[in-house]
């Protein structure tokens, strides 16, 4: 299996420009989560969709974040318009159709910086 | 609410000693215990988890942690410690929702 596959690994942007992310589960996943990583805040969860529907954005920090999953294989984080403290890595991961406790797995991450 | 606490920011050990990484929850109900490592410039990766059943959890790489319901915690440990496990441990827990909780990380140097 090919994991959870992110792109781009690194972005570097500009303040204001849009930022797309993107993210592709592990086949036959159906929840997908969307967390960030900072030195500051640590690991925090943005959002997690269950059959592509999104069931807890309350980790959003913002109207300039969204997400989608238009179709099972395919999900995107978009930060629209971007500022400096939106720098940091992006992890997407996914977890198999099974009762609670079962394994997150993690993409290798987008590393974005916002100048 | 659900959380975890990883009362270290770093951990040094010598090569060959024992290490312990430390990790305590809070949850109501039962909870579902983890523990994953991130390499340099890398993902998470899944090291073992605590469901339910025996407290002490083998898992990758050598690793193992006990899971102490009387206090509340679930530390890493491995018997002898590796120069290639340095890196930084995330403990997480999830309950009756299927999202995790991580703690902020404990950073491993293991010096030869």
């Amino acid at each position: 299996d090919a994991g959870v596959i992110q792109s781009p690994r690194h972005e570097v942007t500009e303040m204001g420009q849009e930022v797309t992310l993107r993210c592709k589960p592990i086949s036959g996943h159906d929840y997908l989560f969307w967390y960030r990583q900072t030195m500051m805040r640590g690991l925090e969860l943005l959002i997690y969709f269950n059959n592509n529907v999104p069931i807890d954005d309350s980790g959003m920090p913002e109207d300039r974040f969204s997400a989608k999953m238009p179709n099972a294989s395919f999900s995107t984080l978009k930060i629209q318009p971007s500022e400096p403290r939106d720098s940091a890595v992006y992890f997407c991961a996914s977890n198999l159709p099974a009762p609670p406790g079962n394994t997150i797995y993690f993409g290798e991450g987008s590393w974005l910086t916002v100048v | 609410a659900q959380s975890v606490a990883q009362p270290e920011d770093q951990v040094n050990v010598a090569e060959g000693n024992p290490l312990t990484v430390k990790c305590t929850y809070s949850v109501s109900g039962n909870p579902y215990l983890f523990w994953y490592v991130q390499y340099p410039n890398r993902g998470l990766q899944f090291l073992l988890k605590y469901i339910t059943g025996d407290n002490l959890v083998k898992g990758s790489y050598g690793f193992e942690a006990e899971f102490n319901k009387s206090q509340t915690s679930f530390h890493l440990k491995k018997p002898s410690a590796l120069v290639s496990d340095s890196a930084l441990y995330f403990c997480a827990v999830g309950n009756s929702g299927y999202a995790l909780n991580f703690g902020k990380g404990t950073s491993l140097l293991v010096t030869p």
